[in-house]
């Protein structure tokens, strides 16, 4: 069975920190990792990552890949209240495009 | 990015009816649609994948005759919850895919919640 665990399930912290969010995963058949924010509806997307070593960056966001030891990190630096949110972490598994989802890490950031 | 949109966005009923469930591409023809189940502080669990005019792959465990899926158009799929029971009351989200490949993207709708009294 596809697993993806992400770490720490919450975190609070201030504005103007850095955070690190982490994601593991074992899965048959990967394709690629995504990273979305999810406040109070439907996630949006973030990032895709399909190559191990090749940072993604968006701002003040940015995300990895490490195919051989299986995780991705997702940091974001200056946090701003605006922040706060679950980051769910995806694997993309075989031909059908299956999505499996991490549990999320629920970020809230105070002032 | 690609918009996705549901209807409703909520929805109370009474147990045993049925709620019918829309999601639609706006502005692209989305050749895969998947429908998610999330309950609250729940990561979201995928429920079933469907490809336009062909019927949907469920996941185990989810009863197909319950929760009946269909694309019609490379741009609207729906979700029909049948007899619904309190026990399905949660947050149904669909997501849709341009094409298939490592690069595809989903992009997801803004979730239906559901009440089932």
């Amino acid at each position: 069975e596809d697993k993806v665990v992400q770490s720490p399930l919450s975190l609070v912290v201030h504005e103007g920190d850095t955070v690190t969010l982490n994601c593991s995963y074992e899965v048959t058949n990967f394709r690629s990792l995504l990273w979305y924010k999810q406040e109070k509806k439907a996630p949006t997307f973030l990032f895709m990552l399909t190559s191990s070593g090749i940072e993604k960056k968006s701002g003040r966001l940015s995300s990895i890949l490490d195919k051989k030891e299986l995780f991705s990190i997702l940091n974001i630096t200056a946090t701003q209240t605006g922040d706060s949110a679950i980051y769910l972490c995806a694997v993309k598994t075989g031909t059908a495009s299956k999505l499996t989802f991490g549990t999320g890490t629920r970020l809230q950031v105070t002032l | 990015g690609a918009v996705v949109s549901q209807h409703p966005s909520w929805v109370i009923c009474k147990s045993g009816t049925s709620v019918k469930i829309e999601c639609r591409s706006l502005d692209f023809q989305a050749t895969t649609m998947f429908w998610y189940r999330q309950f609250p502080k729940q990561s979201l669990m995928l429920m079933a994948t469907s490809n336009e005019g062909s019927k949907a792959t469920y996941e185990q465990g989810v009863e197909k005759d319950k929760f009946l899926i269909n694309h019609a158009s490379l741009t609207l799929s729906t979700l029909t919850v049948t007899s619904a029971h309190p026990e399905d009351s949660s947050f149904y989200i669909c997501s849709a895919a341009h094409s298939g490949g490592a690069r595809e993207t989903q992009y997801f709708g803004p979730g239906t919640r559901l009440l089932v009294l």
